[in-house]
């Protein structure tokens, strides 16, 4: 039972790169979500999504996309990466219709924007 | 509005201390708040949760009582041990929506 996997654990870009952080779990949930942890931070919330086709805002969603085509995945694309963006970066989901529901976590990403 | 505070750390105790991690939430509606863990190297991973007020959650020796009357949820731990040390981080749900808040995390480091 893999539950959320999460690829890469390690990237370095220069700015103005792009690239695509992979999401995907076999929990068949509705809910996914990315978060950033950044020291004294705490998570800070990305995007979310509660379906296939629906995608919302999270707190900090400015130079992020993502879609949600299927239930299993959820890829956060950065398009053009700043050094600010240098963080790990956390997916979760969570079942849907259970807003007391426990979020499952990636291991996460670590990303370094030079 | 809707956020969570927890105690800054880091923490650094004995091994078989008492343990208290303070969080407090401020809110409307009635949020399900949850403690999360996090090992060195790992992603969170559920702790304890309760769902409405006066429910105490609790797993491996840790437990927090949702106090509507103080809007806490402080964490405790009778005797903490060196496995315990990680970082704990306080949350909620937000009433309406699918958003959780986290607070800031507060490191644990246990002494043996």
């Amino acid at each position: 039972n893999a539950g959320v996997t999460q690829t890469p654990k390690f990237q370095v870009l220069k700015t103005g790169q792009s690239m695509t952080l992979q999401c995907a779990q076999d929990m068949n949930h509705e809910y996914m979500s990315w978060y950033r942890q950044d020291p004294g931070m705490g998570l800070r919330l990305i995007h979310y999504s509660v379906g296939a086709g629906i995608t919302d805002q999270g707190e900090v969603p400015n130079g992020y996309n993502v879609s949600r085509s299927t239930t299993e995945d959820f890829p956060l694309r950065l398009l053009s990466a700043a050094p600010s963006q240098t963080s790990v970066y956390f997916c979760a989901s969570s079942p849907q219709g259970m807003n007391t529901g426990e979020l499952f976590f990636g291991e996460g990403s670590r990303l370094t924007v030079l | 509005g809707n956020s969570v505070t927890q105690m800054e750390g880091p923490v650094t105790l004995s091994e078989e201390a008492f343990l208290t991690i303070n969080c407090t939430y401020t809110a409307t509606g009635y949020p399900s708040l949850f403690w999360y863990v996090q090992y060195p190297g790992e992603g969170l991973q559920l702790l304890l949760k309760a769902t409405k007020a006066d429910d105490k959650g609790s797993n491996k020796g840790f437990e927090a009582t949702y106090r509507k009357e103080t809007t806490s949820f402080h964490l405790e731990k009778g005797s903490v041990q060196v496995s315990d040390s990680a970082v704990y981080f306080c949350a909620r749900t937000t009433s309406g929506t699918y958003k959780y808040i986290f607070g800031t995390g507060t490191r644990l480091k246990v002494l043996a």
